[in-house]
């Protein structure tokens, strides 16, 4: 069946820095992949999206890449903000056969951005 | 405009209560879910509407009844909850089954 791994946090990172949180993902064919960002309080936030191998996704600064020679789908900023404080969850979507695209969940990174 | 609302952001109930969650969108999307979050885990699937019909059921228990009233709304009827049904209940539209999900706010539901 269809997997998806990500890094374990919590992560925790001084404003600015340089931000690498890697998903690699487990799937018999074609899948779409996805990063949700979930703020305290609140549901999940599409953060950006790709649907085929090398399709590279990106908003708000934050950038990832289909890679399909190495499962991965890495999500990166080059300096984050305080508010970037959130858990960060990467998907995949693949239809298993029975004609429903159904969303497979990582288990969550939460990133703590300090002053 | 990609907004997915929820009513209400906070319920308590008691396990005699009955009490229904609302979701709605207006974007023209044909497939709803439910999902349930626990705390410091991913949502979990609960129902999939595909043009108003029930086209997933992940074995939910029938204290939890889904109903979709029409394409643009969709509820979840709760009787006779348990305490460790306590969660953060998500409502999700897309296009179709087979295109992006859109979140809503979710309800942060407690039962005592």
């Amino acid at each position: 069946g269809n997997s998806v791994t990500q890094m374990e946090g919590p992560v925790t990172l001084s404003e600015e820095a340089f931000l690498t949180i890697n998903c690699t993902y487990t799937a018999t064919g074609y899948p779409s992949l996805f990063w949700y960002v979930q703020y305290p309080g609140e549901g999940l936030q599409l953060l950006l999206k790709a649907t085929k191998a090398d399709d590279k996704g990106s908003n708000k600064g934050f950038e990832a890449t289909y890679r399909k020679e190495t499962t991965s789908f890495h999500l990166e900023k080059g300096s984050v903000q305080v508010s970037d404080s959130a858990v960060y969850f990467c998907a995949l979507s693949e239809d298993p056969g029975a004609g429903s695209y159904q969303l497979t969940f990582g288990k969550g990174t939460k990133l703590s951005v300090i002053p | 405009d990609t907004e997915v609302t929820q009513t209400p952001k906070h319920l308590v109930m008691g396990m005699t209560n009955k009490k229904s969650l609302k979701c709605e969108q207006h974007m023209g999307h044909r497939a709803m879910y439910w999902y349930k979050q626990k705390a410091k885990k991913p949502p979990e699937l609960m129902f999939v509407y595909s043009y108003e019909k029930l086209s997933i059921n992940e074995s939910v228990p029938s204290r939890f009844s889904p109903e979709c009233p029409n394409s643009s709304l969709l509820n979840l009827h709760l009787h006779a909850l348990q305490p460790e049904d306590s969660a953060l209940y998500l409502c999700a539209s897309s296009p179709d089954r087979i295109h992006t999900q859109y979140f809503g706010p979710g309800t942060r539901l407690t039962v005592l």
